[in-house]
């Protein structure tokens, strides 16, 4: 149990457009999503923190009409780069943590495989 | 400021030799640790996770962690190393499962 996917995992986009990227809990409610960016050779650097109908909260520095959070239902978050430009491309994960009939996911983030964005 | 340091960005073991991934933290108070293995195209896998309690901790795959409060340290390790255990570690620290702050990683190579 406790499966996550991310759809795409890799997209090419222009500068200038926005590219959305899905998260998707397969098997379990996700109470509670985690976007992160990781750079080339580098740590996950969380983004922004989703509960299921409410605002995101993001981190320092992140920006939040930037990168658009929609966590709108228990098994699916988007996040929206808008308007993006050659330094946003970078690997985006998800995680979530939550309930499957009954038991509680909660004792650790589980982990997408991440999605590749280019920005050309 | 919280910060976790992992001094090894790429490691070179042979198979079946012994394996240890050093992680040290700084942290206001004890905190929630965890060891991380990430493989090309897939996503980030938990191998052990300590809280509270024996501050050896067991996990998958035969990889064990040990808590050392004084030298705030969560190293990890593997006795014998299998070429599939090739892949990113990544050492991770929070006040729970929430807000991880991650290490840079450790890269691991493993030799026939």
């Amino acid at each position: 149990g406790a499966v996550v996917s991310q759809h795409p995992s890799w997209v090419i986009c222009k500068s200038g457009t926005s590219v959305k990227i899905e998260c998707r809990s397969l098997d379990f409610q996700a109470t509670t999503m985690f976007w992160y960016r990781q750079f080339p050779k580098q740590s996950l650097m969380l983004m922004a923190t989703s509960n299921e109908g409410s605002k995101a909260t993001y981190e320092q520095g992140v920006e939040k009409d930037k990168f658009l959070i929609n966590h709108a239902s228990l098994t699916l978050s988007t996040l929206t780069v808008t308007s993006a430009h050659p330094e946003d491309s970078s690997f985006y994960i998800c995680s979530a943590e939550g309930v499957s009939g009954g038991r509680a996911f909660r004792d650790e983030q589980y982990f997408g495989p991440g999605t590749r964005l280019t920005v050309t | 400021a919280q910060s976790v340091t992992q001094p090894d960005i790429h490691i070179t073991v042979s198979e079946g030799a012994s394996l240890e991934l050093r992680c040290n933290y700084s942290y206001g108070a004890t905190p929630y640790l965890f060891w991380y293995v990430q493989s090309p195209g897939q996503g980030l896998q938990l191998l052990l996770k300590y809280f509270s309690g024996d501050t050896l901790v067991q996990g998958i795959k035969g990889f064990e962690a040990e808590f050392k409060r004084s030298q705030s340290s969560f190293n990890l390790r593997k006795p014998s190393v299998h070429w599939s255990d090739a892949a990113e570690y990544f050492c991770a620290v929070g006040r729970n499962t929430d807000k991880l702050i991650f290490g840079t990683g450790t890269r691991l190579q493993v030799f026939p």
